[in-house]
């Protein structure tokens, strides 16, 4: 099995739409990440917690919400969806420290109409 | 603000050669880089990761140098095979945080 899920692996919404985007890992990491990638930028830190009572936002947060439910589980959920909110999603873990790796899950496609 | 620039934005080379991609970043202050490999339709693959107190990691057919003064680190890639091909992202830990600063990526094809 995987270390990181991600559910759905794609998904096409229209505008308007609440979308709630999960991941999940059996690391057993501390640290957990929200991540878009769009084409020619590369990834954009969205949401990131460093455990399940701390949450923090990234570089580019408006318009997204997260949910930190268990250590294993992280919610990235769009309230509204909006066309421009169209990317590749990814959830990452690490270990706590400074170092420490980051493994990403397989991505969630989503389309928004 | 940390940025992160890779060059060249994709690469063909023929099956064989030997190939460098490099990555630059603007504040040289890190803890750490990391050299990730994307597939099309699938998440990232963490390739090698180099501390700021380091030069260089190795792994099989790769390596990866860092210098933290200029700024630069560069993935070496020997004798590239089809497989290869991919997108090659790096990225940058800042020093007053944990959080990963990316690049756009090399897109490399290797020709059979």
């Amino acid at each position: 099995d995987a270390d990181v899920t991600q559910t759905p692996r794609n998904r096409i919404t229209k505008t308007g739409k609440r979308i709630m985007l999960e991941c999940s890992q059996t690391k057993g990491h501390d640290r957990m990440y929200w991540y878009r990638q769009d084409p020619g930028l590369g990834l954009r830190l969205i949401y990131y917690s460093f455990d399940v009572k701390d949450i923090n936002k990234g570089e580019i947060s408006d318009g997204y919400s997260v949910s930190r439910q268990a250590q294993a589980k992280f919610s990235l959920s769009l309230e509204s969806a909006i066309p421009n909110q169209t990317a590749l999603y990814f959830c990452a873990t690490a270990r706590g420290g400074t170092s420490g790796m980051e493994f990403f899950g397989p991505g969630t496609r989503l389309t928004v109409l | 603000k940390q940025e992160v620039t890779q060059i060249p934005a994709a690469l063909s080379v023929p099956e064989g050669e030997n190939l460098v991609l490099n990555c630059s970043f603007t504040d040289s202050a890190i803890y750490n880089l990391q050299w990730f490999r994307q597939d099309p339709g699938k998440g990232l693959t963490s390739l090698l990761l180099i501390q700021s107190s380091q030069r260089e990691q190795t792994s099989g057919r790769l390596n990866a140098s860092l210098d933290k003064s200029s700024g630069r680190s560069t993935l070496y890639i020997a004798a590239s095979q089809p497989g290869d091909s991919a997108t090659y992202l790096c990225a940058v830990r800042r020093e007053y945080g944990n959080k990963l600063v990316f690049g756009a990526g090399t897109i490399l094809r290797v020709k059979s």
